[in-house]
């Protein structure tokens, strides 16, 4: 079956880059049309969505975040990792990443998501 | 980017009763590629509907989703107390992809 697990620090102090790492299984990002993105929720707030890297590098960014954002893949290690700069306090959020299953198609599996709190 | 407005943001009802919730776009979404979730505290969000209309493995048929062009609706047609949780609507039918604010549907 399908799984996702984010993994990265807990806590990261302002001006600082944060690197968040989904590991998953049960599929492949080197099948075609499969995607893994990144989504994010501040404490009791909505979802935002950040970026989204298909099996063919295609990458996507929210654009208001653009300037800070940058997606990989590693597809030998079922990885995919995502890496925000300049990190304040408003960043602070669980932070998720998720399955798509092609173009056109929503997400469907979701990691656990993982805290990140940004304090000096 | 494609903004998308969700009414109202919050829902009182009972168990038993019907649940109507709207999200609307700010321009024209792409061959209905609107999605629904389901979150509950503590928890990933979880895929209710996508194109607009179609259930995800799994969702019972209580859940639909309608509508097209910049109007959808999700219907909850009998509330049971596990589907007492927020409810984002979310469209990717564009090269960047956006989520609603939310709707919370609490108990009365």
């Amino acid at each position: 079956q399908i799984t996702l697990k984010e993994s990265g620090p807990t806590l990261v102090k302002p001006t600082q880059t944060l690197t968040l790492t989904c590991t998953f299984s049960g599929f492949s990002l080197s099948t075609s049309g499969v995607g893994v993105g990144w989504i994010r929720q501040p404490p009791g707030k909505a979802l935002e969505w950040l970026a989204l890297i298909y099996w063919n590098d295609d990458k996507r960014y929210s654009p208001s975040l653009k300037s800070r954002l940058t997606i990989t893949k590693d597809t030998s290690k079922n990885q995919v990792v995502l890496t925000m700069t300049n990190m304040d306090p408003v960043d602070t959020a669980t932070y998720y990443c998720a399955h798509t299953v092609d173009y056109g198609e929503p997400f469907d599996y979701w990691g656990q998501g993982t805290l990140v709190t940004v304090s000096s | 980017e494609i903004v998308l407005t969700q009414s109202p943001g919050t829902l009182s009802l009972s168990p038993g009763e019907r649940a109507t919730l709207s999200c609307r776009a700010s321009q024209s979404v792409s061959s209905s590629y609107l999605a629904w979730y389901q979150q509950k505290p503590g928890q990933a969000p979880r895929l209710l509907i996508y194109g607009a209309s179609s259930r995800a493995t799994g969702i019972p048929d209580r859940f639909s989703g309608s509508g097209s062009g910049t109007d959808f609706t999700l219907t909850i047609s009998r509330l049971e107390p596990e589907d007492f949780a927020v409810y984002y609507c979310q469209q990717y039918g564009s090269p960047t992809w956006t989520f609603g604010q939310g709707t919370k549907v609490e108990i009365k």
